[in-house]
């Protein structure tokens, strides 16, 4: 049962361009949802989160924008660099839940083509 | 705030060996949370403590897995008869309850099981 789902394992983009990666999610009990980036060999590195009562989240050049109808969020990154290269991971949590444990989609891997 | 420490970074060890890892988290971070990645998925949650206490426990946590966080500081994960299907990176995160929404991530331990 995947709660948290990112449909597309991989992504390229040209640099300078913008970066637009996606995230659906099924349980309505989620409220808040977040972005991990991860490079090889490292621990996942939180980068940026939204609460479900926003719609948009901004933070530098990374933005989150949530879609609570369709259950679906995304992350643009822009304008691309090549540092982004990574895998990002989509994650989600319920502060009902009280244990605040984060459930994880499986990763896009984003590469930025100089 | 040297940030969430994980020792050791890499274990190979036999099937049926028994091994524990460790995971100091950022001090004075009263939850502590372990999560297993195997390749291509995200990290799954294996189990919490809030402070010494360990207040929930995934099925993905089977009797052959125990965790402690004596005193509420660091905490060992041990796995006892590995099998093959443990080899995965187990990550550990801590965070203060309440206190955000996201965890910080250690590292991980790489295990291999052959």
């Amino acid at each position: 049962d995947q709660q948290v789902k990112q449909n597309s394992p991989s992504l390229s983009v040209q640099e300078g361009r913008i970066s637009i990666l996606n995230c659906d999610y099924t349980n309505s009990m989620f409220d808040y949802f977040l972005w991990y980036k991860k490079y090889p060999a490292e621990g996942p590195t939180f980068l940026i989160s939204i609460s479900s009562i926003k719609d948009k989240n901004e933070d530098g050049r990374f933005t989150v924008f949530l879609n609570k109808s369709a259950k679906h969020l995304s992350l643009h990154i822009v304008p691309s660099q090549p540092g982004d290269s990574a895998v990002y991971f989509c994650a989600a949590s319920g502060t009902n839940f009280g244990n605040e444990k984060l459930t994880f989609g499986t990763g896009t891997r984003l590469t930025i083509i100089p | 705030d040297t940030g969430v420490s994980q020792d050791p970074r890499h274990k190979i060890t036999k099937r049926g060996q028994n091994v524990t890892f460790r995971c100091d988290p950022i001090s004075e971070h009263n939850r502590l949370y372990w999560y297993r990645q195997t390749l291509g998925q995200g990290p799954e949650f294996l189990t919490y403590f809030q402070n010494e206490a360990q207040l929930e426990k995934s099925r993905l946590l089977s009797d052959r897995f125990s965790a402690e966080r004596p005193k509420g500081s660091f905490s060992t994960l041990e796995i006892q008869r590995t099998e093959q299907g443990d080899s995965a990176m187990y990550l550990c995160a801590s965070k203060l309850m309440d206190r955000g929404v996201g965890a910080f991530f250690g590292q991980g331990t790489r295990l291999t099981v052959v």
